[in-house]
């Protein structure tokens, strides 16, 4: 089985652009979540998607928002960057059979870098 | 003060010797406590799954969890300097209590010497 895939895996964007990040979970997992990951920080839950609604929103600013599609891939996207929102950006996949706590599949990130 | 607390190191050790890494946290809501392991330019992979305090036991890695302390650790036996990543611990109170997030701590470095 194909694990979760990102794209686009580097990216360099100047302060004020957007950003749209891409995500496709494996195959058959219905729920998928974001994470930033920064040095100072660590992993920090951005938002999760089941069932193309938004379940779960962690303690970040509108310019953040995510979307997710009928075949569960999902999409984040960032307005007016800012220099501090240079990070590595996780998508992680689970099952969602509905048992616990689901484990977590984690892609490979986007390594977002904004000058 | 953050939820989950973990030392960041970093933690260098010869081979062969026992680690054991350690967070804390402050959430008595957790009851789900992961460890996931992170090599440099990669996402991170699940390591070991607990459920409640207790034992757990997988090859040469043992998880460990006291409820009662907030107190979550990880031995790694025998260790190989293909051990040698990032680990991190991660902590949720389960679907029903705050869908599927998980709260990290920021990560132990870890390196295993020749």
């Amino acid at each position: 089985k194909a694990g979760v895939t990102q794209t686009p895996r580097y990216l360099i964007k100047t302060r004020g652009q957007q950003v749209t990040l891409s995500c496709s979970p494996i195959s058959g997992h219905r729920s998928v979540s974001w994470y930033q990951q920064t040095p100072g920080q660590g992993l920090q839950f951005l938002f999760e998607y089941f069932s193309e609604t938004q379940r779960n929103k962690g303690n970040f600013p509108g310019r953040f928002s995510g979307r997710q599609f009928s075949n569960s891939r999902s999409e984040m996207n960032v307005s007016t960057l800012e220099l501090g929102d240079s990070a590595l950006y996780l998508c992680a996949s689970s099952s969602m059979a509905g048992r616990g706590q689901e484990t977590q599949y984690f892609g490979p990130g986007t390594r977002l870098l904004v000058l | 003060q953050k939820e989950v607390e973990q030392d960041p190191g970093p933690l260098s050790v010869p081979e062969g010797a026992i680690v054991s890494l350690n967070c804390t946290y402050s959430n008595s809501a957790f009851q789900y406590f992961m460890w996931y392991r992170q090599y440099s330019r990669k996402g991170p992979e699940l390591l070991m799954y607990t459920y409640s305090s207790g034992n757990k036991e997988d090859g040469r890695f043992t998880a460990q969890v006291d409820k009662s302390s907030k107190y979550i650790s990880l031995f790694i036996r025998d260790s190989q300097p293909s051990d040698s990543a990032t680990y991190l611990c991660a902590m949720s109170a389960g679907v029903t209590g705050g869908g599927n997030k998980l709260t990290f701590g920021t990560g132990t470095q870890l390196k295993v010497e020749l």
